[in-house]
C-alpha cells in the first residue's frame, strides 16, 4: 500500500512569507503527527491530529498551525517565516494515537528560508 | 511531560564490532519505547518497540533493546555492526494514556569504520 506522502518535497521561501505543507497518511490511519528536524536538535514535536482534532501541541509559537481533514489528510502552515524555520518537516501517520502506536514517516518537506 | 536523552551525539564503531546506543527517558507512568533509524536523505524507519512483557525486544536488522525500568533506560544493541548500519538513530517515548505525544531524543549518529 502507498506510504505517507508529503508535498512539496523542497521549497524556498523568503522571510515574512508563509508556507503550507501537505501530508497524505497511509490509508486507514487516523492520526497524523508533525515534527521539525534540524541538525543537532533532533525531531521536535509540533502537533498531532486525530480524527480532525488537535490532540497534542509542542512548544512552538502560534505561527505554526495545522489542521486535518475528514479524509485524514493534514496540512501545516507557518506564517511570517523566519530564518530559523529552515528545517526538514516530517509528517508521520499511525492507526491510533501516536504515543501508543507505530509511526510511519514520510520523506519530509525541506524548507529553506532566505 | 515525557523526555528522552541520548547522551552520545556521535559514535564510531569498527565494522564487525558490537554496538550499544544509550537512551534514557523520563516519564511518570509506564512508557512505550521505540527506536527509529534514519539513513541519509531518507525518512525514519522503525527498528523495534517495547510496549509490555519481555524487557528484551528484538527488532529488524539484528538489533535488540533492553528496557530497564530501574534505570529508566532503553539501550539499543547489535552484536556485529555492518557498514550499512551507518545512520542516525533516534529513541522515542510515548504512552497509552490519551493525549501523550511521541517524543524523540536528539539522536545518535553512528559511523562505521572499516
Amino acid at each position: 500500500k502507498a506510504g505517507v506522502t508529503q508535498t512539496p518535497r523542497y521549497l524556498i521561501k523568503t522571510r515574512g512569507q508563509q508556507v503550507t505543507l501537505s501530508c497524505s497518511p497511509i490509508s486507514g490511519h487516523r492520526s497524523v503527527s508533525w515534527y521539525q528536524q534540524t541538525p543537532g536538535q533532533g525531531l521536535q514535536f509540533l502537533f498531532e491530529y486525530f480524527s480532525e482534532t488537535q490532540r497534542n501541541k509542542g512548544n512552538f509559537p502560534g505561527r505554526f498551525s495545522g489542521r486535518q481533514f475528514s479524509n485524514s489528510r493534514s496540512e501545516m502552515n507557518v506564517s511570517t517565516l523566519e530564518l530559523g524555520d529552515s528545517a526538514l518537516y516530517l509528517c508521520a501517520s499511525s492507526l491510533g494515537l501516536a504515543g501508543a502506536n507505530v509511526l510511519t514517516f514520510g520523506a519530509g518537506s525541506r524548507l529553506t528560508v532566505l | 511531560a515525557q523526555s528522552v536523552t541520548q547522551p552520545d551525539i556521535h559514535i564510531t564503531v569498527s565494522e564487525g564490532a558490537s554496538l550499544e546506543l544509550r537512551c534514557n527517558y523520563s516519564y511518570g507512568a509506564t512508557p512505550y519505547l521505540f527506536w527509529y533509524v534514519q539513513s541519509p536523505g531518507q525518512g525514519l524507519q522503525l527498528l523495534l518497540k517495547y510496549f509490555s512483557g519481555d524487557t528484551l525486544v528484538q527488532g529488524i536488522k539484528g538489533f535488540e533493546a533492553e528496557f530497564k525500568r530501574s534505570q529508566s533506560s532503553f539501550n539499543l544493541r547489535k552484536p556485529s555492526v555492518h557498514w550499512s548500519d551507518a545512520a542516525e538513530y533516534f529513541c522515542a517515548v510515548g504512552a497509552i494514556q490519551a493525549g501523550t505525544a511521541l517524543i524523540f531524543g536528539k539522536g545518535t549518529t553512528l559511523s562505521v569504520s572499516s
